[in-house]
């Protein structure tokens, strides 16, 4: 079956430092992304929808400059949480769709991100 | 935005009893989709269902996509302890983007040795 991977599975870093997540469609070319921020024990709410080759979209109350997403290719999706500070930790999840027929999203494995 | 209220919040249950879940929805969905996520990881695809009425099976889980198309059940028969997990009802309601999905607030389930 489809295959999302999502790389790296834990961060821990400084207050001030941007990082970087990548969600890989390992076995299907997703045309569009989908970035997700989880809190404990909460359900999944939808950041920002990320398509091949143009800007991403995002949701209300998300800060486009805050987190960066680029979706340069078929198969690669990146996230970049700019400047981080504690606020910012939670559990990061991307999915991806092959675009098409409507098919249900395919999630990867999340990134827990903890900022110190 | 549009909302989806899942129930029950937590279930503890003995191993080998049969479980039911639902969600419901002020809106119309044209999908209804049941996801598990394990502690630490992305949800992961039960069941799909695309059709008013329809009732779809894996395994020993079975959906069903309601009439009205605002609400959606998933019964797990014969709880294995595997089964624990958080159980999400989700789709993209017929009122917004096609692809973006709406969440449930899941549903914890527990299950007892």
């Amino acid at each position: 079956g489809a295959v999302v991977s999502q790389h790296p599975s834990r961060v821990i870093c400084k207050s001030g430092t941007s990082v970087k997540i990548e969600c890989r469609s390992l076995d299907f070319q997703a045309t569009t992304m989908f970035w997700y921020r989880q809190f404990p024990k909460k359900s999944l709410m939808l950041m920002a929808t990320s398509n091949e080759g143009s800007k991403a979209t995002y949701e209300q109350g998300v800060e486009k400059d805050k987190f960066l997403i680029n979706h340069a290719s078929l198969t690669l999706s990146t996230l970049t949480v700019t400047s981080a500070h504690p606020e910012d930790s939670s559990f990061y999840i991307c999915s991806a769709e092959t675009g098409g027929k409507y098919q249900p999203q395919h999630f990867g494995d999340g990134t827990r991100l903890s900022i110190l | 935005g549009q909302q989806l209220n899942q129930s029950p919040q937590s279930m503890f249950i003995q191993e080998g009893e049969d479980v039911s879940m639902n969600c419901t929805s002020s809106s119309i969905f044209n999908t209804w989709l049941w996801y598990k996520q394990d502690p630490g990881e992305g949800p992961v695809l039960l069941i799909a269902l695309y059709k008013a009425g329809e009732l779809t099976s894996n395994g020993r889980l079975t959906a069903q996509f309601g009439i009205t198309r605002k609400d959606s059940f998933l019964n797990i028969s014969a709880s294995i302890p595997s089964d624990v997990g958080i159980y999400f009802c989700a789709g993209p309601p017929s009122s917004g983007s096609a692809r973006q999905l709406t969440f449930g607030s899941g549903t914890q389930l527990t299950v007892l040795p």
